[in-house]
């Protein structure tokens, strides 16, 4: 099946740093995603990106499926910001069904 | 538009029980998913159910099992529980593609 891998598995900033998180996958994909898990467990979606760039405020990301990558950068951090950051993805062949990197865990320090 | 709710959040059970977990997708969503979330292993997909039809399963032994009923709620059951059954348990439901939306979870404990 695919492989998922999300760098680096740890990050601390400093409030008002950037970062960027990196995910690599073993496939082609239909579906990539983005979450922030929140202290209570949520998962909460930050984007939907198979291909192409987005930017929601101080985050983006991008995804070049031909490369099998994707980025998500975090711009002016904030301690709001921490957190576990994961990527998932759902296979070509695999509607419905989300395989998770390990996630990368964000401490923004003020 | 209301968001995915799961219940109970926080279930503490003994082990060789079973439990019932439920989890009530966003409207018109047709899609829902399960998953169990542990320290050691991460986000593992349990199953998927689409239009009350089980259409993917993830590696989980038959003790695990779920169902999905018209109005497109859906619930899991697992039997016998051991500890190791200990985990957030998050369901997530979507259209029949794209983004997968994410209920608050149910942590269970085994004791």
């Amino acid at each position: 099946g695919i492989q998922v891998e999300q760098s680096p598995p740890d990050l601390i900033l400093q409030e008002g740093a950037n970062s960027t998180l990196r995910c690599n996958f073993s496939d082609s994909v239909n579906n990539l995603q983005w979450f922030h898990q929140n202290p209570w467990g949520q998962l909460i979606n930050l984007f939907y990106i198979p291909s192409g760039t987005k930017q929601n405020g101080r985050l983006s990301a991008t995804t070049v499926a031909t490369e099998r990558y994707s980025l998500l950068y975090i711009s002016s951090s904030q301690t709001t910001d921490s957190g576990v950051y994961f990527c998932a993805v759902v296979g070509s062949s695999n509607t419905g069904k989300l395989i998770f990197g390990q996630g990368t865990t964000l401490q923004v320090k003020p | 538009k209301a968001g995915v709710t799961q219940t109970p959040r926080y279930l503490i059970k003994t082990r060789g029980q079973q439990v019932t977990l439920s989890c009530s997708p966003i409207s018109g969503h047709r899609s829902v998913s399960w998953y169990q979330q542990t320290p050691g292993q991460g986000l593992q997909f349990l199953f998927e159910y689409f239009s009350e039809t089980q259409r993917n399963k993830g590696n989980f032994p038959g003790r695990f099992s779920g169902r999905q009923f018209s109005n497109s709620r859906s619930e899991m059951n697992v039997s016998t529980l051991e500890l190791g059954d200990s985990a957030l348990y998050l369901c997530a439901s979507s259209l029949e593609v794209g983004t997968a939306f994410f209920g608050q979870g149910t942590r269970l404990t085994v004791v």
